[in-house]
């Protein structure tokens, strides 16, 4: 089975700093790895995903996440904080069914919440 | 906007009641998954539909009952409530049953008194 754990509940930064929430996971196969971010009162929202191919992902909103694999890692960065990306962020892990299909059952972390200062 | 419709937004009812939720997904999206999300457990994954049929299952309570109607809207029914049913229920859609991407609606705040 899956897991996720996000190092740290919360996370606060000033206006214009690097943006680093961890994220690691357990799998005993090879992850489909997400990260989304949850706004006050909205829904989720998919930042970035990573399945197969190049380990360094881009998402929305100038954000990037890095797969590593030996650390089975998947921290997620932005390199200068903005006030808008003041929010709650996801990581989360797809269940995989045997022959590596993703059937839509995502494990999530218990998620980092951003606060960004002036 | 994501497309995704949950009905209603808030919902206040007492112990032992039953409720319904419902989920529009958007537009063309065959699969429908519900989430609870609460302050001890986090997001939990409920259950997954796919084109009608169910496609997935997690951590669902045998008091609550999902299905997906020929027009792909989904209802969620909780039975029997309690007061830990209380939480905030999501639902998401994807195109298919791969779950590249989710688009998540805004959520149905359940309050059991």
């Amino acid at each position: 089975a899956q897991s996720v754990t996000q190092l740290g509940s919360h996370v606060s930064v000033s206006e214009g700093a690097l943006v680093l929430l961890r994220c690691n996971y357990s799998s005993s196969v090879p992850p489909y790895l997400f990260w989304y971010v949850q706004y006050p009162n909205q829904g989720l929202q998919l930042l970035l995903k990573y399945t197969t191919g190049a380990t360094l992902v881009k998402g929305i909103n100038g954000f990037e996440a890095e797969f590593k694999k030996s650390e089975t890692s998947f921290h997620l960065t932005k390199p200068s904080a903005h006030m808008s990306d003041a929010a709650e962020y996801f990581c989360a892990v797809s269940d995989l069914e045997a022959g590596g299909t993703s059937y839509g059952k995502l494990t999530f972390g218990q998620g980092t919440i951003l606060t960004v200062h002036p | 906007d994501s497309g995704v419709t949950q009905t209603p937004k808030h919902l206040i009812t007492a112990t032992g009641q039953r409720v319904t939720l419902r989920c529009s997904p958007r537009s063309g999206d065959l699969s429908v998954y519900w989430y609870q999300q609460s302050l001890d457990q986090g997001l939990q994954f409920l259950i997954q539909y796919y084109n009608g049929e169910e496609r997935a299952k997690g951590n669902i309570l045998e008091r609550f009952s999902a299905q997906q109607f020929p027009d792909l809207h989904s209802e969620l029914n909780l039975s029997s409530l309690e007061l830990g049913d209380s939480a905030l229920y999501f639902c998401a859609s994807s195109a298919g049953t791969a779950n590249e991407k989710l688009f998540f609606g805004s959520g149905t705040q359940l309050s059991v008194l």
